[in-house]
C-alpha cells in the first residue's frame, strides 16, 4: 500500500519567515494530494490539494509544489503569523484510500 | 450549516463493552470515511464507503465494523472494545470520491480501560 513520509516533525519559525514541510510518497499511481492543517483540540480542515497533473499551486501565503518524478511534494508557507501555529498533515490518495503523513507541528515564534 | 456530526464527543468505557459512535452528513456526500489520530502516528483509514451498501477496509480495519445503510449515516462499532483503541476518531465525508476534500468531523475521543 502506500507509504507516506512527512518532514520534520516539529518546526519553529520567526514569524515573518517563512515555513517547508516536505512529504514523500511510495505508490506512482497516487493521484491527488492534499494538505490539512489542525489546530490544538479542533478537527483537521483542508487548506490546499493539488492534482497530479499540475506541478504548483498557490493560494495567497500558501503554495503547493509536486513532483511527480521524485515522488514528493512540498508545503510552503510565506509571512507567517501566529495563527499559522498548527499541526499539518499531508496525505496521498489513490483509488479510494487517502494515506496521511505523521504530521508537523508547526510553531511561529512571535 | 454543512457538517459532519459526531456522537458521543467523549466516551469512557471498559474492555469488552460494544459501544457505537455514530457519524452524520447533511450534504449529500457519497463517500465516508472513519479515521483514528494517535501520537506520532498522524491519521489513519480505518473504513471508508463509497455510497450505500459499499464499505471496505482502509489500513487499520482490525476489531471494528462499519455500515453505511443510508447516504448521510455511516457509524463506526467496536465489538468487543480493547484499551488499544483508546484513541481519537475522527469521521469524514467528501462529495464523489476520495480525491475530493473531505470534510472532518469535531472527533471522539474514546477511552477503553
Amino acid at each position: 500500500g502506500e507509504n507516506v513520509e512527512q518532514h520534520p516533525s516539529t518546526l519553529s519559525v520567526q514569524e515573518g519567515d517563512s515555513a517547508v514541510i516536505k512529504c514523500t510518497y511510495s505508490d506512482s499511481a497516487s493521484n491527488y494530494f492534499p494538505w490539512y492543517k489542525q489546530e490544538l483540540g479542533k478537527r483537521p480542515q483542508l487548506i490546499i490539494d493539488i492534482r497530479s497533473n499540475v506541478g504548483e499551486k498557490k493560494d495567497q501565503r500558501i503554495a503547493v509544489t509536486l513532483n511527480k518524478t521524485a515522488k514528493h511534494f512540498s508545503l510552503h508557507i510565506t509571512e507567517t503569523q501566529p495563527e499559522d501555529s498548527a499541526v499539518y498533515f499531508c496525505a496521498a490518495s489513490r483509488n479510494e484510500k487517502l494515506t496521511f503523513g505523521t504530521g508537523t507541528r508547526l510553531t511561529i515564534i512571535p | 450549516e454543512a457538517q459532519v456530526t459526531q456522537n458521543p464527543r467523549y466516551l469512557i468505557t471498559v474492555t469488552g463493552k460494544k459501544l457505537t459512535v455514530t457519524c452524520s452528513q447533511n450534504m449529500n456526500h457519497e463517500y465516508m470515511s472513519w479515521y483514528r489520530q494517535d501520537p506520532g502516528l498522524g491519521l489513519r483509514q480505518i473504513y471508508y464507503s463509497m455510497n450505500v451498501e459499499v464499505t471496505d477496509k482502509g489500513d487499520v480495519p482490525e476489531g471494528y465494523k462499519v455500515s453505511r445503510k443510508e447516504k448521510r449515516n455511516f457509524p463506526l462499532i467496536l465489538e468487543s472494545p480493547s484499551p488499544n483503541q483508546t484513541s481519537l476518531y475522527f469521521c469524514a465525508s467528501s462529495l464523489e470520491a476520495f480525491n475530493q476534500p473531505q470534510h472532518f468531523g469535531d472527533g471522539t475521543r474514546l477511552s477503553i480501560l
